[in-house]
């Protein structure tokens, strides 16, 4: 069974930054894209930024743009989102996801239980 | 503002059959697949219906999917308590170049 366990979620402030991991299991991770989606308390989905099998293509919506790193390492079978210049509308639970394709397809059949980033000052 | 637009609700009785819409555009429905996502109350979201109309194995058969043009739509038949949730279309979008989500819809069974 596939399982994703995010951590490095809190509290911090404005302006601040954040690292999230990803530890997935289950799976042959490095066959597969992975991606992360938020949803801010009580509201929707939003999908967050995506990257390839081998970390070579990576996509990011446009309000976390310039703002926020994905990366991987397939050999410690870990997924990351670096998070600067955090904004109180960043706050939100953080879903690390497992893509159906080795390439951003935006099918995801893996969730994890997500993790709880709170920016306020 | 979500790319595709579903009702913020919907409702039925035990056993009878409900659908929920799901309508975007050439950007996104009517160029690509449609997954369907059921998210239990305080659960991460699931995969329910992805590639328009299939489902995973684990899935019944109660849940189907279509899609026509820019629209799709998830029926439930046979409703279950269980069925209480909220549902989310998404489809790939050209000018997101990522997945697009729709607003979600919460079910209720009455």
């Amino acid at each position: 069974d596939v399982q994703l366990v995010e951590s490095g979620g809190g509290l911090v402030q404005p302006g601040t930054s954040l690292r999230l991991t990803c530890a997935a299991s289950g799976f042959k991770f490095d066959d597969y894209a992975m991606q992360w989606v938020r949803q801010a308390p009580g509201k929707g989905l939003e999908w967050v930024s995506g990257v390839s099998w081998n970390g070579g293509a990576k996509h990011y919506a446009g309000s976390v743009t310039g703002r926020f790193t994905i990366s991987r390492d397939n050999a410690k079978r870990s997924l990351y989102l670096q998070m600067s210049s955090l904004r109180t509308d960043d706050t939100a639970f953080y879903f690390c996801t497992k893509d159906i394709g080795s390439y951003t397809s935006g099918c995801l059949d893996g969730w994890g239980q997500g993790i709880l980033v709170t920016v306020s000052s | 503002q979500s790319a595709l637009t579903q009702p913020p609700a919907a409702s039925g009785a035990p056993g009878q059959r409900v659908t929920i819409s799901c309508s975007g555009s050439t950007s996104n429905i009517g160029s690509y697949t449609v997954n369907w996502y059921q998210q239990l109350p305080g659960t991460a979201p699931k995969l329910l219906i992805f590639s328009d109309n299939q489902r995973p194995s684990e899935v019944p058969d109660r849940f189907s999917g279509s899609k026509s043009g820019t629209s799709a739509s998830l029926a439930i038949s046979g409703l279950q308590s269980e069925d209480e949730a909220d549902y989310y279309c998404a489809a790939w979008d050209d000018s997101l170049n990522g997945p697009v989500f729709g607003g979600g819809t919460k079910l209720t069974v009455l």
